[in-house]
């Protein structure tokens, strides 16, 4: 089985502007995660969906929003960036034990 | 709200060597607990998991991990640690679902184990 696909793998962005990232899960699976990794906060939740519904939501401002596809791919969508944006953005994908979480090799945001 | 401790932020090994890494996670029931390595500039690879099957779990490359309720602990050994070995690893911690039957994984803040030739 192909794994988890994130594009594009790094991206430069200037502050102001909206940045969408996407992510495809393992075939099969229909949650989607996604997590912001910085070296100051470490890993953090952003948000969960699963066929095409958001089903949980981190503690990140409404900038940061999300979506999903009826072919479980999701999308990932940061406005009005800001410096502290800058980080590695990781998806996730679960199966029917969605506890168990598949991780893409990440996006790595850069915010001039 | 879960809680994951990792103690030591940075560990370093001698190649044969036995490898461990500590974790301690704040939950009364018992939950849901992984590890984790991430290689420089690469993704999260899940090493083990615990979910009340058995309290010795056995994980990918040789690690596996031990879950004491008692002590609320999941430490993750090796017995001989190999140069490949050097990497980031995080323990994580997910509670049951949520009424939608979401789970969020939360994170320790890693710890760096370095291999010494």
């Amino acid at each position: 089985k192909a794994g988890v696909t994130q594009t594009p793998r790094y991206l430069i962005k200037t502050r102001g502007q909206q940045v969408t990232l996407s992510c495809s899960p393992i075939s099969g699976h229909r949650s989607v995660s996604w997590y912001q990794q910085t070296p100051g906060q470490g890993l953090q939740f952003l948000f969960e969906y699963f066929s095409e519904t958001q089903r949980n939501k981190g503690n990140f401002p409404g900038r940061f929003s999300g979506r999903q596809f009826s072919n479980s791919r999701s999308e990932m969508n940061v406005s009005t960036l800001e410096l502290g944006d800058s980080a590695l953005y990781l998806c996730a994908s679960g199966g029917t034990d969605s506890y168990e979480q598949y991780f893409g090799p990440g996006t790595r945001l850069t915010v001039t | 709200a879960q809680s994951v401790t990792q103690l030591g932020s940075h560990v370093s090994v001698s190649e044969g060597a036995l490898v461990l890494l500590r974790c301690n996670y704040s939950s009364s029931v018992p939950p849901y607990l992984f590890w984790y390595v991430q290689y420089p500039n690469q993704g999260l690879q899940l090493l083990l998991k615990y979910t009340s099957a058995a309290t010795l779990v056995k994980g990918i490359n040789g690690f596996e991990a031990e879950f004491k309720k008692s002590e609320t602990s999941f430490h993750l050994t090796k017995p001989t640690a190999h140069m490949s070995d050097a990497a980031e690893y995080f323990c994580a911690v997910t509670d049951a679902p949520s009424g939608a039957g979401s789970y969020q994984l939360t994170f320790g803040k890693g710890t760096k184990l370095s291999v010494i030739p």
